[in-house]
């Protein structure tokens, strides 16, 4: 089974200042199509998961451009370029080149 | 629109069963994979099962295995997930996905 290690667990972050959040696989995310299946999710209180980046630093539809995704093989980041209040949450990395198997998640909130 | 849509979580006491409802719209249901996901009260997120689209491939985590059972109806534009010899760590909030789009789930709570 995959692994998915994220860090931090929790992070405190002032409005408008950015935040990032890395997430490692305990084996390489390259499927034998070519393609890595690793993608970030946003759960707001109260709230299912939101599908935000896909196959590393795709965007989901409407998902605004203050969020991107970079990263490859085993090593992968999130980050929000200006925190807004809506941002609130926890985020997991997600892949699924194997299954499905998720972070622990990073609980966002503004200090 | 795309909406998924879970229905037939409940309270069951342990031992029993329950039989889970996802209806999907808005998409060609037929030609996408699907996950059931369940998230227990405040944990995170923990992979249950996955069906390919024409049901040929099936897969459980291992704390489902022999309990568990997915299953399709692409005339229906649906999903299922029948769960027997419940146990009270069963308890979560149940989710259908595609890994894209999620429904709102469905809590099921395992307890005498």
């Amino acid at each position: 089974d995959i692994v998915m290690t994220q860090t931090p667990l929790s992070s405190p972050v002032t409005l408008g200042q950015p935040a990032s959040i890395s997430c490692r696989s305990s084996q390489s995310l390259v499927h034998s199509d070519g393609n890595t299946y690793l993608s970030w999710l946003q759960q707001r209180p109260g709230q299912p998961p939101r599908l935000l980046i896909y196959k590393i630093s795709n965007r989901f539809s409407g998902v605004p451009d203050r969020f991107s995704g970079s990263g490859a093989g085993t090593d992968f980041t999130l980050k929000i370029s200006r925190v807004e209040a809506e941002d609130v949450g926890v985020y997991y990395c997600m892949q699924a080149t194997q299954f499905l198997s998720f972070g622990l998640g990073t609980k966002v909130e503004i200090k | 629109e795309v909406q998924l849509v879970e229905s037939g979580g409940g309270l069951v006491q342990p031992g029993g069963s329950l039989r889970l409802s996802c209806a999907a719209s808005g998409f060609t249901f037929s030609s996408y994979n699907m996950h059931w996901v369940r998230q227990a009260p405040g944990k995170g997120l923990q992979w249950v099962s996955y069906i390919s689209s024409s049901s040929r491939t099936i897969y459980y985590s291992d704390s489902v295995k022999g309990r568990f059972t997915i299953s399709r109806d692409n005339a229906k534009n649906s999903l299922y997930l029948q769960m027997n010899s419940l146990r009270a760590e069963d308890t979560a909030v149940y989710y259908c996905a595609d890994g894209g789009y999620w429904g709102q789930g469905t809590l099921v709570t395992v307890s005498s």
